[in-house]
């Protein structure tokens, strides 16, 4: 699986968008970007993924450069029950879900 | 259905002593992970089952680990002997699998602690 480097914290005030960068230049043609979050003690969370296109859910968007080595989470309008550690991963699609995790971004939403 | 579920939530336990974790996964998912979280290592996956088959077991750190998954509803993760470097927050998770799969579920965690 392609290693991932994202920065260690970052600060976002509330109701501002928070944009969470994620660099993955080892990526291979057939593995997807995923991202999940972790709330103090919780289980990770699955937010979104993608494989080269954007995509956009209910909670965040996923850009994806157009040589997919570097993604973008975007939590559009951060509130404080965002804050948590936040997981960029690369993986195959057919692996049943097998996550590599790494060190991810500690976001603090600020009132 | 209810996610998927750990149990114990918490345990304490003398060194040297064996220590079994469960869980089970949500109905219909045929993959389950075991994970491993402390401060130092983060989050390592330690194995996972395919249809109840162990298909990688490399992250298992020593002989002293060991799982299980008996049937599609159950699995254990068992310590024995259990040491002080054990202690961390062990997460289990599923997925659907087969025909491709968008999310893991994660259970909320065994906290074990080896004194």
């Amino acid at each position: 699986d392609a290693k991932t480097t994202q920065p260690t914290s970052m600060d976002c005030a509330e109701g501002r968008a928070a944009n969470l960068p994620c660099n993955h230049s080892t990526i291979s043609g057939n593995e997807y970007v995923y991202w999940y979050r972790q709330i103090h003690s919780q289980g990770p969370q699955y937010i979104i993924h993608g494989l080269k296109n954007n995509e956009t859910n209910e909670m965040a968007s996923l850009i994806i450069t157009e040589d997919r080595k570097s993604s973008t989470l975007i939590l559009p309008h951060a509130t404080l029950r965002d804050t948590a550690v936040y997981y960029c991963i690369v993986t195959v699609y057919n692996q049943g879900g097998k996550l590599i995790f790494g060190q991810g971004t500690e976001l603090s939403v600020k009132p | 259905d209810a996610g998927v579920i750990q149990s114990p939530r918490h345990e304490v336990t003398e060194m040297g002593q064996e220590v079994t974790l469960r869980c089970k996964p949500i109905s219909g998912h045929d993959y389950l992970f075991w994970y491993r979280q402390t401060m130092m290592r983060g989050l390592e996956l330690l194995i996972y089952f395919n249809n109840n088959v162990p298909i990688d077991d490399s992250g298992m750190p020593e002989d002293r680990f060991s799982a299980k998954m008996p049937n599609a509803s159950f699995s254990t993760l068992k310590i024995q002997p259990s040491e002080p470097r054990d202690s961390a927050v062990y997460f289990c998770a599923s997925t659907a699998g087969a025909g491709g799969w968008t999310e893991a579920f994660f259970g909320q965690g065994t906290r074990l602690t080896v004194v």
